[in-house]
């Protein structure tokens, strides 16, 4: 597609509950990122994907996070027994492979924990 | 420990006049450095960047000026117009290594009054 697509925007989940954020990357673009920014703070890296492959998870809070990419193409961002400090605006963003003409983001779901 | 520093929330200006938005790092490896605008709801959209081999770099009503041995970087927004109301986010990386990962600044709200 013309640009990164996420879905769904909006998620409200109750406390415990699994939640799934997927994002479509441009197409191409062989490198996808995920990142989060909570209230009042920066863009937080989670996750980078090559390929299929993440050789970058260091930013993933905890064990409850977890995503994967398929085919190369679209990539889903899992949350298990999700907790309310999780309440964020989840970004994906996709590149060619360098970083130098900056990510193309997509517009990000807003996760809300009650 | 924050990297990537905005020390201003918000800044507002006067239609035509300039806009100064200023960032400052504390990591001495980081050599890559871009600005990012984000709009309410929408993902952020790279804007400009620049190498530590320079100290400026322009395009069009955006300049982005670098002090490496301040470690700090400002973009100048010549003139300014209501359009240009968005947060800017600076980012930095380091292009011999993981230079995937933007680390990010909280953003500055910039506001140009008509």
């Amino acid at each position: 597609g013309a640009g990164v697509s996420q879905s769904p925007s909006n998620k409200v989940t109750e406390k415990g509950k699994d939640v799934e954020l997927r994002c479509d990357p441009i197409s191409g673009h062989t490198a996808l990122y995920w990142y989060r920014q909570s209230l009042g703070q920066g863009l937080e890296f989670l996750i980078y994907f090559q390929g299929n492959s993440a050789p970058d998870k260091s930013g993933l809070p905890s064990d409850r996070f977890s995503a994967e990419r398929t085919g190369g193409s679209v990539s889903t961002l899992t949350i298990q027994r999700t907790q309310q400090e999780d309440s964020a605006v989840y970004l994906c963003a996709s590149s060619t492979s360098t970083v130098n003409y900056g990510y193309t983001f997509g517009s990000g779901t807003r996760l809300t924990v009650v | 420990d924050q990297q990537v520093k905005q020390n201003s929330p918000s800044l507002s200006v006067q239609e035509g006049r300039i806009s100064i938005l200023n960032c400052d790092y504390t990591n001495s490896m980081f050599d890559y450095f871009l600005w990012y605008k984000k709009y309410p709801a929408e993902g952020p959209t790279f804007l400009i960047s620049i190498s530590s081999i320079k100290d400026k770099n322009e395009d069009g009503r955006f300049t982005v000026f670098l002090n490496k041995s301040a470690k700090h970087l400002s973009l100048h927004i010549v003139p300014s117009q209501p359009g240009d109301s968005a947060v800017y986010f600076c980012a930095a990386t380091y292009s011999g290594g993981s230079n995937y990962k933007l680390t990010f600044g909280k953003g500055t709200l910039l506001t140009v009054n008509p």
